[in-house]
């Protein structure tokens, strides 16, 4: 069975400095897909970035980054430049081929950021 | 366009009403899911479906039906609430495949007392 595991509850991070949030998946398929969401206080899900597993390159969006070591099981995000807005929960996840784009979720990791 | 859209944002119940989740989406996306968030536990899947007549169990299906009758609505109909069942509920939609997004709805707070 897949799974994903996110060992960091809560996080803090200085405003403007880089955070690293930790994910790393176990999974015996080659091809399948990694995904961050943003879950602010008001509740909603927002997509931040996608990896695949044969992407050769690492993921970027603007502030957010995927770090994905592929040996290693794992896909942290970096968000650079943590800014006030940042603070939230951040949620990784994960698709499979022929699994109908059905998502698999981390517990999330809660990041404040502090002035 | 609205994106995915869920009615009611708070619902509470007593155990054994029935009542049913709305969600519609507005995208044309052939597939929708339902979710639910429980406090420590992430998101988890309840049903999805490929497309209009398609449905199928997730990893938490048990209590709940859906049924998909035309590509923009995905009712999640629960049959007799229970206090377990109290949780934040999900409807999500994308246009299928491992590596397409999921549009998420603004969820569904259920309470049953």
């Amino acid at each position: 069975a897949q799974k994903i595991t996110q060992t960091q509850p809560g996080m803090f991070v200085q405003e403007k400095e880089a955070v690293t949030l930790d994910c790393t998946y176990d999974t015996s398929d080659p091809s399948y897909g990694l995904f961050w969401y943003k879950q602010p206080s008001s509740g909603e899900m927002i997509f931040l970035i996608y990896q695949g597993s044969y992407d050769q390159q690492n993921a970027t969006e603007g502030r957010y980054s995927l770090n994905f070591q592929k040996a290693r099981k794992s896909a942290n995000l970096v968000i650079s430049a943590s800014q006030l807005g940042d603070s939230a929960m951040y949620f990784c996840a994960m698709t499979f081929t022929g699994t109908a784009s059905k998502l698999t979720f981390g517990t999330g990791t809660r990041l404040q950021v502090t002035l | 366009n609205a994106g995915v859209t869920q009615t009611p944002k708070f619902q509470v119940l007593k155990t054994g009403q029935s009542m049913t989740l709305q969600c519609a989406q507005d995208m044309n996306h052939e597939y929708m899911s339902w979710y639910r968030q429980d406090p420590g536990m992430g998101l988890r899947l309840i049903h999805y479906s490929v497309g209009a007549g398609i449905t199928d169990q997730g990893e938490v299906p048990n209590g709940y039906n859906v049924s998909r009758s035309t590509t923009e609505d995905f009712p999640l109909r629960l049959l007799s609430a229970a206090p377990s069942q109290t949780s934040v509920y999900f409807c999500a939609s994308s246009y299928g495949g491992p590596s397409y997004e999921q549009y998420f709805g603004p969820g569904t707070r259920l309470t049953v007392t």
